[in-house]
Protein backbone atom coordinates (compact mmCIF):
# COMPACT_ATOMS: atom_id res chain seq x y z
CA UNK A 1 0.00 0.00 0.00
CA UNK A 2 0.94 3.58 -0.60
CA UNK A 3 2.61 5.65 2.34
CA UNK A 4 4.13 8.89 3.43
CA UNK A 5 6.21 9.00 5.94
CA UNK A 6 7.17 12.37 7.57
CA UNK A 7 9.08 11.48 10.75
CA UNK A 8 9.58 14.63 12.15
CA UNK A 9 6.51 15.85 13.87
CA UNK A 10 8.10 19.57 14.85
CA UNK A 11 11.32 21.30 14.07
CA UNK A 12 12.26 24.51 15.45
CA UNK A 13 15.51 26.55 13.80
CA UNK A 14 16.74 29.76 14.00
CA UNK A 15 16.12 32.73 11.86
CA UNK A 16 18.13 32.28 9.13
CA UNK A 17 19.51 29.17 9.18
CA UNK A 18 18.87 26.30 6.92
CA UNK A 19 16.22 23.73 6.89
CA UNK A 20 15.98 20.09 5.88
CA UNK A 21 12.44 18.64 6.22
CA UNK A 22 12.24 14.52 5.70
CA UNK A 23 9.89 12.78 3.65
CA UNK A 24 9.53 9.10 3.02
CA UNK A 25 7.20 7.19 0.69
CA UNK A 26 6.25 3.79 -0.22
CA UNK A 27 5.26 3.39 -3.91
CA UNK A 28 5.63 0.79 -6.50
CA UNK A 29 6.02 2.94 -9.43
CA UNK A 30 7.81 6.18 -9.39
CA UNK A 31 5.49 8.56 -7.97
CA UNK A 32 4.36 12.40 -8.36
CA UNK A 33 5.47 14.05 -5.10
CA UNK A 34 4.50 17.28 -3.83
CA UNK A 35 5.28 19.58 -0.89
CA UNK A 36 2.90 21.74 0.24
CA UNK A 37 2.41 23.73 3.31
CA UNK A 38 -0.46 25.02 5.27
CA UNK A 39 -0.50 28.70 7.19
CA UNK A 40 -2.34 28.68 10.23
CA UNK A 41 -6.32 28.69 9.65
CA UNK A 42 -5.67 28.59 5.80
CA UNK A 43 -5.59 26.29 2.91
CA UNK A 44 -2.83 24.19 1.63
CA UNK A 45 -0.73 26.19 -1.13
CA UNK A 46 1.65 23.76 -3.39
CA UNK A 47 5.53 24.76 -2.88
CA UNK A 48 7.14 22.83 -5.72
CA UNK A 49 6.21 19.16 -7.20
CA UNK A 50 8.26 16.88 -8.86
CA UNK A 51 6.99 14.37 -11.81
CA UNK A 52 9.66 13.59 -13.59
CA UNK A 53 13.45 14.27 -14.90
CA UNK A 54 15.87 16.79 -13.14
CA UNK A 55 15.39 15.05 -9.90
CA UNK A 56 16.47 17.98 -7.88
CA UNK A 57 12.79 21.06 -8.25
CA UNK A 58 13.15 24.24 -7.08
CA UNK A 59 10.10 25.45 -5.44
CA UNK A 60 8.78 29.02 -4.57
CA UNK A 61 9.75 30.98 -1.55
CA UNK A 62 13.10 29.69 -2.03
CA UNK A 63 12.19 26.32 -1.35
CA UNK A 64 13.85 22.94 -3.12
CA UNK A 65 13.59 19.38 -2.80
CA UNK A 66 15.67 16.53 -4.34
CA UNK A 67 14.07 12.79 -5.25
CA UNK A 68 16.23 10.10 -3.99
CA UNK A 69 14.64 7.00 -5.72
CA UNK A 70 17.33 4.71 -3.74
CA UNK A 71 16.15 6.00 -0.71
CA UNK A 72 12.66 6.62 -1.48
CA UNK A 73 13.04 10.03 -0.21
CA UNK A 74 11.70 13.64 -1.28
CA UNK A 75 13.34 16.05 1.19
CA UNK A 76 12.64 19.61 1.48
CA UNK A 77 15.15 22.24 1.81
CA UNK A 78 15.89 26.17 2.15
CA UNK A 79 18.99 27.33 2.83
CA UNK A 80 18.25 30.45 5.31
CA UNK A 81 14.71 30.34 6.83
CA UNK A 82 12.59 33.43 7.46
CA UNK A 83 10.00 33.62 10.06
CA UNK A 84 7.43 34.15 7.94
CA UNK A 85 8.00 29.91 6.84
CA UNK A 86 6.83 28.74 10.26
CA UNK A 87 3.95 26.76 9.02
CA UNK A 88 2.80 23.04 8.46
CA UNK A 89 4.58 21.15 5.61
CA UNK A 90 2.72 18.40 4.14
CA UNK A 91 4.75 15.89 2.03
CA UNK A 92 2.34 14.22 -0.73
CA UNK A 93 2.48 11.55 -3.00
CA UNK A 94 -0.17 11.35 -6.36
CA UNK A 95 -0.54 7.74 -7.27
CA UNK A 96 -0.74 7.67 -11.20
CA UNK A 97 -3.43 5.03 -11.52
CA UNK A 98 -7.10 6.20 -9.85
CA UNK A 99 -5.99 9.77 -9.58
CA UNK A 100 -5.47 9.41 -5.36
CA UNK A 101 -2.95 11.39 -3.16
CA UNK A 102 -1.69 10.44 0.07
CA UNK A 103 -0.60 12.61 2.65
CA UNK A 104 2.16 12.69 5.19
CA UNK A 105 0.87 13.46 8.57
CA UNK A 106 2.80 17.14 8.50
CA UNK A 107 6.11 18.38 10.07
CA UNK A 108 5.32 21.99 12.07
CA UNK A 109 8.13 24.99 11.38
CA UNK A 110 9.02 26.81 14.32
CA UNK A 111 11.23 30.10 13.81
CA UNK A 112 12.87 31.35 16.18
CA UNK A 113 13.98 35.26 15.68
CA UNK B 1 -6.51 33.52 -2.53
CA UNK B 2 -6.32 30.19 -4.63
CA UNK B 3 -9.60 31.20 -6.29
CA UNK B 4 -10.94 28.31 -4.69
CA UNK B 5 -14.30 29.29 -2.02
CA UNK B 6 -15.98 27.08 0.18
CA UNK B 7 -19.18 27.80 1.96
CA UNK B 8 -19.90 27.68 4.62
CA UNK B 9 -16.74 28.93 6.85
CA UNK B 10 -17.64 26.91 9.86
CA UNK B 11 -20.64 24.48 10.55
CA UNK B 12 -21.80 23.37 13.97
CA UNK B 13 -24.44 20.40 14.23
CA UNK B 14 -25.81 17.65 16.16
CA UNK B 15 -24.92 13.74 15.79
CA UNK B 16 -27.51 12.43 13.54
CA UNK B 17 -27.76 15.03 11.59
CA UNK B 18 -27.02 15.66 7.63
CA UNK B 19 -24.74 18.93 6.32
CA UNK B 20 -24.03 19.62 2.95
CA UNK B 21 -20.42 21.38 1.95
CA UNK B 22 -20.39 23.62 -0.92
CA UNK B 23 -17.14 23.92 -3.23
CA UNK B 24 -16.64 26.20 -6.40
CA UNK B 25 -13.44 25.71 -8.64
CA UNK B 26 -11.20 28.30 -10.04
CA UNK B 27 -12.40 29.23 -13.21
CA UNK B 28 -11.92 26.29 -15.96
CA UNK B 29 -10.68 24.10 -13.43
CA UNK B 30 -12.44 20.65 -14.37
CA UNK B 31 -11.03 18.63 -11.18
CA UNK B 32 -12.34 18.65 -7.81
CA UNK B 33 -10.88 16.97 -4.67
CA UNK B 34 -12.42 16.93 -1.17
CA UNK B 35 -10.03 16.00 2.03
CA UNK B 36 -10.41 15.86 5.48
CA UNK B 37 -7.77 16.91 7.97
CA UNK B 38 -8.54 16.06 11.59
CA UNK B 39 -5.72 16.02 14.99
CA UNK B 40 -6.19 12.13 14.92
CA UNK B 41 -6.18 11.32 10.91
CA UNK B 42 -4.53 13.80 9.39
CA UNK B 43 -5.47 15.14 5.96
CA UNK B 44 -6.86 12.52 3.89
CA UNK B 45 -7.74 12.16 0.37
CA UNK B 46 -12.12 11.40 -0.04
CA UNK B 47 -12.56 11.94 -3.34
CA UNK B 48 -12.10 13.10 -6.78
CA UNK B 49 -14.37 14.34 -9.44
CA UNK B 50 -13.42 15.42 -13.28
CA UNK B 51 -16.10 16.91 -14.98
CA UNK B 52 -19.11 15.71 -13.40
CA UNK B 53 -17.52 11.86 -13.37
CA UNK B 54 -16.20 10.21 -10.23
CA UNK B 55 -12.24 9.51 -10.65
CA UNK B 56 -11.08 8.45 -7.62
CA UNK B 57 -12.17 7.17 -4.25
CA UNK B 58 -9.89 7.35 -1.18
CA UNK B 59 -11.21 6.85 2.47
CA UNK B 60 -14.35 8.22 2.58
CA UNK B 61 -17.52 6.63 4.49
CA UNK B 62 -20.65 5.61 2.86
CA UNK B 63 -22.02 7.74 5.07
CA UNK B 64 -20.41 10.41 2.90
CA UNK B 65 -21.10 11.33 -0.70
CA UNK B 66 -20.56 14.21 -3.14
CA UNK B 67 -21.55 14.82 -6.86
CA UNK B 68 -20.08 17.65 -9.06
CA UNK B 69 -22.66 19.90 -10.97
CA UNK B 70 -22.91 20.94 -14.85
CA UNK B 71 -21.85 24.32 -13.64
CA UNK B 72 -18.63 22.51 -11.83
CA UNK B 73 -19.21 23.18 -8.23
CA UNK B 74 -19.05 20.54 -6.17
CA UNK B 75 -20.93 18.85 -2.70
CA UNK B 76 -20.34 17.15 0.11
CA UNK B 77 -22.92 15.09 1.81
CA UNK B 78 -22.42 14.21 5.15
CA UNK B 79 -25.03 12.00 6.97
CA UNK B 80 -26.03 10.38 10.32
CA UNK B 81 -22.78 12.20 11.73
CA UNK B 82 -20.79 10.94 14.72
CA UNK B 83 -18.50 13.28 16.66
CA UNK B 84 -15.46 11.60 14.56
CA UNK B 85 -16.64 13.53 11.66
CA UNK B 86 -15.88 16.91 13.02
CA UNK B 87 -12.92 18.09 11.17
CA UNK B 88 -11.67 20.65 8.57
CA UNK B 89 -13.17 19.42 5.02
CA UNK B 90 -11.04 20.79 2.17
CA UNK B 91 -11.99 21.47 -1.41
CA UNK B 92 -9.60 21.56 -3.89
CA UNK B 93 -9.42 22.33 -8.06
CA UNK B 94 -7.19 21.54 -11.01
CA UNK B 95 -7.29 21.96 -14.35
CA UNK B 96 -7.37 17.63 -14.94
CA UNK B 97 -5.61 18.04 -17.86
CA UNK B 98 -2.59 16.09 -16.33
CA UNK B 99 -4.85 13.07 -15.36
CA UNK B 100 -5.73 14.57 -12.01
CA UNK B 101 -2.36 14.94 -10.96
CA UNK B 102 -1.64 18.67 -11.76
CA UNK B 103 -1.41 21.32 -8.97
CA UNK B 104 -4.08 21.61 -6.85
CA UNK B 105 -5.61 25.06 -5.46
CA UNK B 106 -7.06 24.41 -2.23
CA UNK B 107 -10.02 25.98 -0.89
CA UNK B 108 -10.22 27.76 2.89
CA UNK B 109 -11.99 24.58 4.18
CA UNK B 110 -15.14 24.54 6.09
CA UNK B 111 -14.39 23.67 9.97
CA UNK B 112 -17.42 21.17 10.65
CA UNK B 113 -18.21 20.69 14.76
CA UNK B 114 -20.29 17.54 15.54
CA UNK B 115 -21.57 18.01 18.74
Amino acid sequence: AQSVTQPDIHITVSEGASLELRCNYSYGATPYLFWYVQSPGQGLQLLLKYFSGDTLVQGIKGFEAEFKRSQSSFNLRKPSVHWSDAAEYFCAVGVRLGNQFYFGTGTSLTVIP
Amino acid sequence: DSGVTQTPKHLITATGQRVTLRCSPRSGDLSVYWYQQSLDQGLQFLIHYYNGEERAKGNILERFSAQQFPDLHSELNLSSLELGDSALYFCASSTGLAGGLDTQYFGPGTRLTVL
